[in-house]
C-alpha cells in the first residue's frame, strides 16, 4: 500500500505561519484532504480537494498539493489551532483511504 | 444539521466480536456513502472500509478484510460495523464517518464524524 509521512511535530510562535507536510509517492496525482484533531476529539475537515475549506473553517487554513508532497499552511497561527494534523488521500494501489502518521502542532 | 451518534464503549474479551452503530439524522442517510475509521491509543488514523450509498456496496481495507462487515439500516438511518475475531491490538475508539461531496474524483473528504466508540479487548 502506498505510505502517507508526516513529520512528527511542529512549533511555531503565535502569529507566525505553520507548515505541515505529507509526503507519498506521486500525490500530487491525487486529492489530499487534512484533519484537524484535538486531545480527545473527533476529527475535523479543514481542508479538502487539496485546497478546498468546508464551510465554518477561518481563512488562515490553506492547502495545496504538488508533486509528492501536500501543504497544510496556517497563516497566523492561534493557540485553538494546536492539534494533531493528518493527511489522507485515496491509494490506487489498494483502492483504498490511506492517512499520514500526524503531526503535532504546538502554539508558543 | 448533520448528527452521527455513535452507541456506547464496549468491552470484550479475545476471540468475541462487536457490533458499533451510527445513528444519523439531519441529512438524507441514503445519498452519502460511510466509512469507518479506527484511532488506536496514541496512535494515527486507520481506515476500515465503507459502504457505497448508491448500490450498499462494500470496500475493505485489506487489513480487515476477513473479519469486518459494514451494513445499514435506511429505515432507521444507522449504520453498522461489526469487527470478529478481536484481539488486544483492536482496543482502539472506533469513529463513523459521512462522505462528503467535492468536484473532482477520488476525493473522499470526510465531512462530518461520530463521536467515537471505545472499544477495549481485555481478558
Amino acid at each position: 500500500s502506498s505510505e502517507l509521512t508526516q513529520t512528527p511535530s511542529v512549533s511555531v510562535s503565535p502569529g507566525q505561519t505553520a507548515s505541515i507536510t505529507c509526503s507519498g509517492d506521486k500525490l500530487g496525482d491525487k486529492y489530499a484532504c487534512w484533519y484537524q484533531q484535538k486531545s480527545g476529539q473527533s476529527p475535523v475537515l479543514v481542508i479538502y480537494q487539496d485546497d478546498k475549506r468546508p464551510s465554518g473553517i477561518p481563512e488562515r487554513f490553506s492547502g495545496s498539493n504538488s508533486g509528492n508532497t501536500a501543504t497544510l499552511t496556517i497563516s497566523g497561527a492561534q493557540a485553538i489551532d494546536e492539534a494533531d494534523y493528518y493527511c489522507q488521500a485515496w491509494d490506487t494501489n489498494t483502492a483504498g483511504v490511506v492517512f499520514g502518521g500526524g503531526t503535532k502542532l504546538t502554539v508558543l | 444539521q448533520v448528527h452521527l451518534v455513535q452507541s456506547g464503549a464496549e468491552v470484550k474479551k479475545p476471540g468475541a466480536s462487536v457490533k458499533v452503530s451510527c445513528k444519523a439524522s439531519g441529512y438524507t442517510f441514503i445519498s452519502y456513502s460511510m466509512h469507518w475509521v479506527r484511532q488506536a491509543p496514541g496512535q494515527r488514523l486507520e481506515w476500515m472500509g465503507w459502504i457505497n450509498a448508491v448500490n450498499d456496496n462494500t470496500k475493505y481495507s485489506q487489513k480487515f478484510q476477513d473479519r469486518v462487515s459494514i451494513t445499514r439500516d435506511t429505515s432507521a438511518t444507522t449504520l453498522y460495523m461489526e469487527l470478529s475475531s478481536l484481539t488486544s491490538e483492536d482496543t482502539a475508539v472506533y469513529f463513523c464517518a459521512r462522505e462528503g461531496n467535492c468536484t473532482g474524483g477520488s476525493c473522499y473528504p470526510f465531512d462530518y464524524w461520530g463521536q467515537g466508540t471505545l472499544v477495549t479487548v481485555s481478558s
